[in-house]
Protein backbone atom coordinates (compact mmCIF):
# COMPACT_ATOMS: atom_id res chain seq x y z
CA UNK A 1 0.00 0.00 0.00
CA UNK A 2 1.02 3.48 -0.21
CA UNK A 3 1.25 4.34 3.55
CA UNK A 4 1.78 2.44 7.21
CA UNK A 5 -1.38 0.75 7.85
CA UNK A 6 -2.53 -0.07 10.99
CA UNK A 7 -5.59 -2.29 12.40
CA UNK A 8 -7.74 -1.79 13.83
CA UNK A 9 -8.30 1.98 14.44
CA UNK A 10 -10.17 1.48 17.92
CA UNK A 11 -10.31 -1.08 20.54
CA UNK A 12 -12.24 -1.37 22.97
CA UNK A 13 -10.88 -4.40 25.71
CA UNK A 14 -12.09 -5.82 29.12
CA UNK A 15 -9.29 -5.66 31.38
CA UNK A 16 -7.94 -8.68 31.80
CA UNK A 17 -8.24 -9.64 28.10
CA UNK A 18 -5.57 -9.91 25.57
CA UNK A 19 -5.67 -7.49 22.15
CA UNK A 20 -3.32 -8.14 18.80
CA UNK A 21 -2.68 -4.72 17.44
CA UNK A 22 -1.65 -4.93 13.18
CA UNK A 23 1.06 -2.83 11.36
CA UNK A 24 1.40 -3.54 7.38
CA UNK A 25 4.45 -0.81 7.44
CA UNK A 26 5.44 0.45 3.42
CA UNK A 27 6.75 -2.00 1.05
CA UNK A 28 10.58 -2.41 1.73
CA UNK A 29 11.28 -0.51 4.57
CA UNK A 30 13.84 -2.57 6.41
CA UNK A 31 12.87 -0.71 10.45
CA UNK A 32 9.97 -1.17 11.97
CA UNK A 33 8.83 1.32 15.01
CA UNK A 34 6.29 0.43 17.81
CA UNK A 35 5.25 3.36 20.08
CA UNK A 36 2.84 4.06 22.88
CA UNK A 37 1.60 7.62 23.10
CA UNK A 38 -0.43 8.48 26.18
CA UNK A 39 -3.27 11.44 25.96
CA UNK A 40 -1.04 14.91 25.53
CA UNK A 41 1.98 13.26 25.45
CA UNK A 42 4.35 12.53 22.98
CA UNK A 43 5.01 9.06 21.69
CA UNK A 44 7.22 6.47 23.55
CA UNK A 45 9.50 4.12 21.96
CA UNK A 46 8.40 0.83 22.64
CA UNK A 47 10.41 -1.97 20.02
CA UNK A 48 12.24 -1.54 17.04
CA UNK A 49 12.76 -4.42 14.40
CA UNK A 50 15.34 -4.35 11.58
CA UNK A 51 13.71 -6.93 9.22
CA UNK A 52 12.15 -9.94 11.30
CA UNK A 53 14.89 -9.01 13.79
CA UNK A 54 13.66 -7.75 16.86
CA UNK A 55 17.00 -4.98 17.87
CA UNK A 56 15.24 -3.23 20.43
CA UNK A 57 12.72 -3.95 22.94
CA UNK A 58 13.63 -2.32 25.87
CA UNK A 59 10.67 0.40 25.75
CA UNK A 60 8.45 -2.87 26.53
CA UNK A 61 6.73 -1.38 29.69
CA UNK A 62 6.20 -5.16 31.18
CA UNK A 63 6.70 -8.50 29.79
CA UNK A 64 2.98 -8.34 28.93
CA UNK A 65 3.84 -6.75 25.95
CA UNK A 66 5.02 -9.06 23.32
CA UNK A 67 5.90 -8.04 19.47
CA UNK A 68 6.56 -10.05 16.32
CA UNK A 69 7.63 -9.28 12.61
CA UNK A 70 7.93 -12.99 11.53
CA UNK A 71 8.83 -12.75 7.69
CA UNK A 72 10.08 -8.77 7.84
CA UNK A 73 7.12 -7.06 6.85
CA UNK A 74 3.92 -7.45 8.80
CA UNK A 75 4.24 -6.89 12.73
CA UNK A 76 1.62 -7.53 15.39
CA UNK A 77 1.74 -6.23 18.96
CA UNK A 78 0.26 -8.29 21.48
CA UNK A 79 -0.73 -7.10 24.96
CA UNK A 80 -1.76 -9.93 27.50
CA UNK A 81 -4.08 -9.21 30.78
CA UNK A 82 -4.82 -5.80 29.27
CA UNK A 83 -4.68 -2.77 32.47
CA UNK A 84 -6.24 0.11 32.56
CA UNK A 85 -2.83 1.62 31.88
CA UNK A 86 -2.34 0.27 28.76
CA UNK A 87 -5.37 2.66 27.48
CA UNK A 88 -3.00 4.74 24.77
CA UNK A 89 -2.66 5.48 21.05
CA UNK A 90 -0.46 2.73 19.47
CA UNK A 91 1.67 3.68 16.61
CA UNK A 92 4.19 1.91 14.23
CA UNK A 93 6.28 3.20 11.60
CA UNK A 94 8.66 2.37 9.18
CA UNK A 95 11.51 3.62 7.55
CA UNK A 96 14.28 2.58 5.41
CA UNK A 97 17.75 2.13 7.15
CA UNK A 98 18.17 5.04 9.38
CA UNK A 99 21.67 5.41 8.79
CA UNK A 100 20.52 6.96 5.71
CA UNK A 101 18.98 9.76 7.34
CA UNK A 102 15.75 9.01 6.19
CA UNK A 103 12.24 9.78 8.15
CA UNK A 104 10.30 7.63 9.40
CA UNK A 105 6.24 7.06 7.94
CA UNK A 106 3.58 6.74 10.74
CA UNK A 107 0.34 4.74 10.84
CA UNK A 108 -3.10 6.36 11.74
CA UNK A 109 -2.64 4.58 15.33
CA UNK A 110 -4.77 2.20 17.01
CA UNK A 111 -6.62 3.84 19.91
CA UNK A 112 -6.76 1.15 22.66
CA UNK A 113 -9.41 1.61 25.67
CA UNK A 114 -9.39 -0.57 28.83
CA UNK A 115 -12.69 -0.60 30.40
CA UNK B 1 11.43 9.28 28.91
CA UNK B 2 11.17 11.45 26.16
CA UNK B 3 14.41 13.23 25.16
CA UNK B 4 13.22 16.39 23.88
CA UNK B 5 11.22 19.12 25.25
CA UNK B 6 9.35 21.58 23.03
CA UNK B 7 8.39 25.23 23.80
CA UNK B 8 5.93 26.51 23.92
CA UNK B 9 3.33 23.79 24.85
CA UNK B 10 0.64 25.63 23.46
CA UNK B 11 0.34 28.39 21.03
CA UNK B 12 -2.53 30.46 19.86
CA UNK B 13 -2.58 32.44 16.70
CA UNK B 14 -4.96 34.20 14.42
CA UNK B 15 -4.90 33.52 10.69
CA UNK B 16 -1.74 35.22 8.89
CA UNK B 17 0.33 35.15 11.66
CA UNK B 18 3.65 33.15 12.12
CA UNK B 19 4.26 30.53 14.10
CA UNK B 20 7.46 29.78 16.00
CA UNK B 21 7.66 26.69 18.25
CA UNK B 22 11.48 25.35 19.44
CA UNK B 23 12.85 22.03 20.63
CA UNK B 24 15.46 21.29 22.76
CA UNK B 25 17.28 17.81 22.77
CA UNK B 26 19.84 16.53 25.17
CA UNK B 27 22.45 13.95 23.18
CA UNK B 28 24.18 14.24 20.08
CA UNK B 29 22.94 13.80 16.70
CA UNK B 30 22.49 12.84 13.17
CA UNK B 31 19.66 14.54 11.98
CA UNK B 32 16.46 16.02 13.52
CA UNK B 33 12.83 15.88 12.22
CA UNK B 34 9.67 17.78 12.81
CA UNK B 35 5.94 16.13 13.07
CA UNK B 36 2.46 17.70 12.86
CA UNK B 37 -0.06 15.63 14.54
CA UNK B 38 -3.88 16.04 14.00
CA UNK B 39 -6.19 15.31 16.96
CA UNK B 40 -6.57 11.43 16.77
CA UNK B 41 -4.50 10.99 13.79
CA UNK B 42 -1.03 9.57 13.48
CA UNK B 43 2.36 11.51 12.69
CA UNK B 44 3.31 13.33 9.16
CA UNK B 45 6.37 13.86 8.92
CA UNK B 46 7.34 17.83 7.85
CA UNK B 47 11.51 17.78 7.54
CA UNK B 48 14.21 16.54 7.98
CA UNK B 49 17.30 18.98 9.08
CA UNK B 50 20.69 17.20 8.81
CA UNK B 51 23.03 17.57 12.04
CA UNK B 52 25.58 19.71 9.23
CA UNK B 53 22.31 21.73 8.20
CA UNK B 54 22.22 25.34 9.64
CA UNK B 55 18.72 26.23 8.38
CA UNK B 56 16.35 24.62 5.71
CA UNK B 57 13.15 25.21 4.08
CA UNK B 58 10.19 23.56 3.10
CA UNK B 59 7.06 25.58 1.53
CA UNK B 60 5.95 28.00 4.40
CA UNK B 61 8.26 25.82 6.91
CA UNK B 62 11.47 27.66 8.37
CA UNK B 63 13.71 25.24 10.53
CA UNK B 64 16.87 25.98 12.01
CA UNK B 65 19.31 24.13 13.81
CA UNK B 66 21.66 24.62 15.93
CA UNK B 67 23.58 22.02 17.89
CA UNK B 68 26.25 23.90 19.84
CA UNK B 69 22.75 24.91 21.96
CA UNK B 70 21.56 21.51 21.22
CA UNK B 71 18.28 22.98 19.91
CA UNK B 72 16.14 23.50 16.76
CA UNK B 73 13.12 25.84 15.90
CA UNK B 74 10.21 25.93 13.44
CA UNK B 75 8.62 28.50 12.11
CA UNK B 76 5.31 28.52 9.73
CA UNK B 77 4.52 31.43 8.07
CA UNK B 78 1.18 33.13 7.08
CA UNK B 79 -0.63 30.21 9.19
CA UNK B 80 -3.75 28.56 8.13
CA UNK B 81 -6.08 27.41 9.80
CA UNK B 82 -5.79 24.25 8.80
CA UNK B 83 -1.57 24.13 10.59
CA UNK B 84 -4.30 23.57 14.08
CA UNK B 85 -2.79 20.20 15.05
CA UNK B 86 0.38 19.17 17.57
CA UNK B 87 3.56 19.28 16.75
CA UNK B 88 6.72 17.61 17.95
CA UNK B 89 10.62 17.14 17.22
CA UNK B 90 12.49 14.00 17.00
CA UNK B 91 15.51 12.87 17.18
CA UNK B 92 17.37 9.38 16.15
CA UNK B 93 19.39 7.60 18.75
CA UNK B 94 20.66 4.39 18.55
CA UNK B 95 17.58 2.28 17.45
CA UNK B 96 15.16 4.63 18.08
CA UNK B 97 13.62 8.06 17.66
CA UNK B 98 12.58 9.94 20.84
CA UNK B 99 10.02 12.53 21.00
CA UNK B 100 9.26 15.59 22.56
CA UNK B 101 6.04 16.59 24.32
CA UNK B 102 4.69 18.46 21.45
CA UNK B 103 3.55 22.02 21.27
CA UNK B 104 0.23 22.67 20.59
CA UNK B 105 -0.60 24.64 17.94
CA UNK B 106 -4.29 26.74 17.18
CA UNK B 107 -4.65 29.10 14.47
CA UNK B 108 -7.79 30.83 14.80
CA UNK B 109 -9.62 31.92 11.68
Amino acid sequence: GAGVSQSPRYKVAKRGQDVALRCDPISGHVSLFWYQQALGQGPEFLTYFQNEAQLDKSGLPSDRFFAERPEGSVSTLKIQRTQQEDSAVYLCASSLPQGMNTEAFFGQGTRLTVV
Amino acid sequence: SQQGEEDPQALSIQEGENATMNCSYKTSINNLQWYRQNSGRGLVHLILIRSNEREKHSGRLRVTLDTSKKSSSLLITASRAADTASYFCATFTGNQFYFGTGTSLTVIP
